[in-house]
């Protein structure tokens, strides 16, 4: 089982669409999360933290269950320039820290 | 303020070959990753450096790989001699220490012939 686990899709939504999407992770020592945005044939760059109460951003909403280790990210009102690769990271301490990606979810708005 | 710098952006070189990679992290950041990125997968560390040491190499294969960090700036990657399966974007980041937000280079395509 991978440390990170997410659905590759692709998602394929219409504009103005609420798309949701969904990643766990295996170890419970896990201490913060990330998602990142990466679009085709470039670097990731942060979308946000997310953090254990909850937190949104304009349109992306991120939520963390510890209990049942996942986190989602949530993205209302879907925009043409919202597709991109979602990966999600998770720093664990395991013995020293470490970031882990998963392989990402290909999200695609369409007209 | 310039942001992770990574050169050079592609790199075409024949099997057996020798090639590297250089990359400057954000000023101030003591915290320094080299990730590869196989298509339609998420970036896996290679290294991590804590100013000039390597604190986590556990993923470098050293059979062909190695990275050094001497000053705690800057920093190489070297993989000698190439193989195909070496083809892969190398992404470089850099953070404010272990738990610091990681900012990305735009990374070395490299292709391996």
């Amino acid at each position: 089982r991978k440390e990170v686990e997410q659905d590759p899709g692709p998602f394929n939504v219409p504009e103005g669409a609420t798309v949701a999407f969904n990643c766990t992770y295996s170890n419970s020592a896990s201490q913060s999360f990330f998602w990142y945005r990466q679009d085709c044939r470039k670097e990731p760059k942060l979308l946000m933290s997310v953090y254990s109460s909850g937190n949104e951003d304009g349109r992306f909403t991120a939520q963390l269950n510890r209990a049942s280790q996942y986190i989602s990210l949530l993205i209302r009102d879907s925009k043409l320039s919202d597709s991109a690769t979602y990966l999600c990271v998770v720093n664990t301490r395991a013995g020293t820290y470490k970031y882990i990606f998963g392989t990402g979810t290909r999200l695609k708005v369409l007209a | 303020e310039a942001g992770v710098v990574q050169s050079p952006r592609y790199k075409i070189i024949e099997k057996k070959q020798p090639v590297a990679f250089w990359c400057n992290p954000i000023s101030g950041h003591n915290t320094l990753y080299w990730y590869l990125q196989n298509l339609g997968q998420g970036p896996e560390l290679l290294i991590r450096y804590e100013n000039e040491e390597a604190v986590d190499d556990s993923q470098l294969p050293k059979d062909r790989f190695s990275a050094e960090r001497l000053k705690g700036v800057d920093s190489t990657l070297k993989i000698q001699p190439a193989e195909l399966g070496d083809s892969a974007v190398y992404l470089c980041a850099s953070s404010l220490g272990a738990v610091g937000i990681q900012y990305f280079g735009a990374g070395t395509r490299l292709s391996v012939l």
